[in-house]
């Protein structure tokens, strides 16, 4: 099976920008996370979103936001983009929505906001 | 609210020489359980997981952990360190009622000299 993939690997905004990650999880698995790493603040949880619907949301403001389409592949959007928001964003995928359940991670979108 | 502590930054070990990595959880009841790796550019990979059951778990690339619910702790261990294994180590927790969310620690860099 392929692994998750995320497109594009790197991208480059400016500040006040805005911006569209797309996650596409392994074939079968229905929930897909998403996280922030920095390294000041470490790996923080965004959202999740499993059957289309987001589950949980982390602790972001309102410029973070996301959706899953009925064949499970998601993307997420950062609005206004601050220069905070320069971070490697991860996705992650498992076939269920309870928690134990090994999660599959993609390799990262890089994100540099000038 | 959970929280994983991983109280060391940075650990040197020889190569050869056996490894320990610290984790503690903060958590009302038992958690899931994670280890993850993730070498420079790239994304986790899961080296463990506890569940439940047997609390020594033993993951791949000869890594294991043994969960202490006295000590609230589920450290990381390896006999034998290999070049190779040089990485950043991330210890993560993932609660039950809030689906694949998983709370990681700062993690640990590992060096290995030769």
């Amino acid at each position: 099976k392929a692994g998750v993939t995320q497109t594009p690997r790197y991208l480059i905004k400016t500040r006040g920008q805005q911006v569209t990650l797309s996650c596409s999880p392994i074939s079968g698995h229905r929930s897909v996370s998403w996280y922030q790493q920095t390294p000041g603040q470490g790996l923080q949880f965004l959202f999740e979103y499993f059957s289309e619907t987001q589950r949980n949301k982390g602790n972001f403001p309102g410029r973070f936001s996301g959706r899953q389409f009925s064949n499970s592949r998601s993307e997420m959007n950062v609005s206004t983009l601050e220069l905070g928001d320069s971070a490697l964003y991860l996705c992650a995928s498992t076939p269920s929505g309870t928690a134990n359940n090994e999660q599959f991670f993609g390799p990262g979108t890089r994100l540099t906001v000038l | 609210a959970q929280s994983v502590t991983q109280p060391d930054i940075h650990i040197t070990v020889s190569e050869g020489a056996s490894l320990e990595l610290r984790c503690n959880y903060s958590y009302g009841a038992t958690p899931y359980l994670f280890w993850y790796v993730q070498s420079p550019g790239q994304g986790l990979q899961l080296l463990l997981k506890y569940f439940s059951g047997d609390t020594l778990v033993q993951g791949i690339k000869g890594f294991e952990a043994e969960f202490k619910r006295s000590q609230s702790s589920f450290n990381l261990r390896k006999p034998s360190v290999h070049w190779s294994d040089a990485a950043e180590y991330f210890c993560a927790v993932g609660v039950k009622e809030y689906g694949n969310k998983l709370v990681f620690g700062a993690g640990t860099i590992l060096r290995v000299k030769s």
